[in-house]
């Protein structure tokens, strides 16, 4: 059962404009959501990350919006540009607890110049 | 410094062999895990050790088998290998939360 849904599977987008990736859970316990960026022959790192005491968080061209009533969450890259091509993995774990992330299903975002 | 280091960082060997992946990480964490990315990029947990104890154990063949001498230290061994293991490997650690993931091992069996 996928713990985590991730939509969409691509996306295109021209360069400078926003590129928008939705994830939703079911499992209240989950109270840590990260977003991980993984280029070709890399491995996922961390991009930014959200708690859900806050509805949105934002760091550089980045953001995170969280609705803890819907149990959804959204990666938002503004004047996306092509070095963000990439595929883009939102995850969801109890936080602190070491315990295993549940990952999404991943976005493979392509950023056209 | 690399924080969470794999090796071989490519692998081809053929069916019926046995392998191994060696991980460290030298961020100080108590957790370490092994990942299997497939081809559709799909990524999903197969073991979890903290503190060098077995804490996950997805539903992952008995092939494969970790082993954590060390908190640093968490090796992949995987026996009798079949076409179906050919997959990306991912080592990570944590301590609480993030994540940090290793470079990969790309997995290759014919």
């Amino acid at each position: 059962q996928q713990q985590v849904k991730q939509s969409p599977q691509s996306l295109i987008v021209q360069k400078g404009g926003i590129s928008i990736i939705n994830c939703a859970y079911e499992n209240t316990a989950f109270d840590y959501f990260p977003w991980y960026q993984q280029f070709p022959g890399k491995g996922p790192a961390l991009l930014i990350a959200i708690r859900p005491d806050v509805s949105e968080k934002k760091e550089g061209r980045f953001t995170i919006s969280f609705n803890k009533s819907a149990k959804q969450f959204s990666l938002h890259i503004m004047d996306s540009q092509p070095g963000d091509s990439a595929t883009y993995f939102c995850a969801a774990t109890p936080f602190n607890t070491g315990n295993q992330f549940y990952f999404g299903t991943g976005t493979s975002l392509t950023v056209i110049p | 410094d690399t924080a969470v280091s794999q090796t071989p960082k490519y692998l081809v060997t053929q069916m019926g062999n046995d392998k191994s992946i060696k991980c460290e990480q030298n961020l100080g964490h108590d957790t370490m895990y092994w990942y299997k990315q497939d081809s559709k990029k799909f990524l999903k947990i197969m073991f979890s050790y903290n503190n060098k104890e077995l804490i996950i154990n997805e539903t992952v063949p008995n092939r494969f088998s970790p082993k954590s001498p060390d908190k640093a230290h968490l090796n992949l061994h995987i026996n009798s290998l079949e076409l179906g293991d050919s997959a990306v490997y991912f080592c990570a650690s944590s301590q609480g939360s993030p994540t940090y993931f290793g470079p990969g091992t790309r997995l290759t069996v014919t």
